[in-house]
């Protein structure tokens, strides 16, 4: 069975200062990995993805995610953090070959300051 | 290009009732998957369908059932309302159904039973 948690509900950062949303899984076999963000009351919006290759993955508007397979983590990160980055962000986590069902995270809602 | 469509945006049912939701998948993409997001909660896998066939079932009840149409746009049904079943129902489309293939959401439909 597939299970993914974010062990923060809330995350506050001033802007400029780097960012990190954290992310740990559980799966059987190899993982995918998603983060997907959540504007209010709009659908996510899908960030990056992990499937194999690199440890270090690049996504849109500046954030990237780092796999840790001896911490089965999938910590998001961005250098430089914006106050348009403020809304819900969303781990996921899809197994090979188990089907197409992701398992998401409760979300982790982050607060960029000014 | 348009994005995946839902409709109705908003919707408010008794207990008891009976409740269509529909979906329009982004052009090209012939996967459509179907989950509810009960508030302050992360996703919760529903349906996959591809090509019209059922891919993959969640932990639902037989009240909620759902089907794909050769246009690959999507319906999901809810029969015997309950409250519990009031929750953001968001519909997702991929390319092509694979398990490591991103998922394009639309911003739902916001059902209310009362």
């Amino acid at each position: 069975a597939q299970s993914v948690a974010q062990p923060e509900d809330q995350v506050n950062v001033a802007e400029g200062n780097p960012l990190t949303v954290k992310c740990t899984y559980s799966v059987s076999g190899n993982p995918y990995l998603f983060w997907y963000v959540q504007y209010p009351n709009r659908g996510l919006q899908f960030l990056l993805k992990y499937i194999t290759g690199d440890n270090l993955v690049k996504g849109s508007y500046g954030f990237e995610a780092e796999f840790n397979k001896s911490q089965t983590s999938f910590h998001l990160k961005k250098p430089s953090a914006l106050v348009s980055d403020s809304a819900l962000y969303f781990c996921a986590v899809g197994e090979a070959n188990s089907g197409y069902a992701l398992n998401f995270g409760k979300g982790t809602s982050l607060l960029v300051t000014p | 290009d348009a994005g995946v469509t839902q409709s109705p945006t908003h919707l408010i049912k008794t207990r008891g009732q009976h409740v269509t939701l529909r979906c329009s998948p982004i052009s090209g993409h012939k996967s459509v998957s179907w989950y509810q997001q009960v508030l302050g909660q992360g996703p919760q896998f529903i349906f996959q369908y591809y090509e019209k066939e059922e891919r993959g079932r969640g932990n639902f009840p037989d009240r909620f059932s759902a089907r794909q149409f050769p246009n690959y746009s999507s319906e999901l049904n809810v029969n015997a309302l309950l409250l519990g079943d009031s929750a953001l129902y968001l519909c997702a489309s991929s390319l092509t159904g694979q398990d490591n293939s991103p998922l394009h959401f639309g911003n739902g439909t916001r059902l209310t039973v009362t």
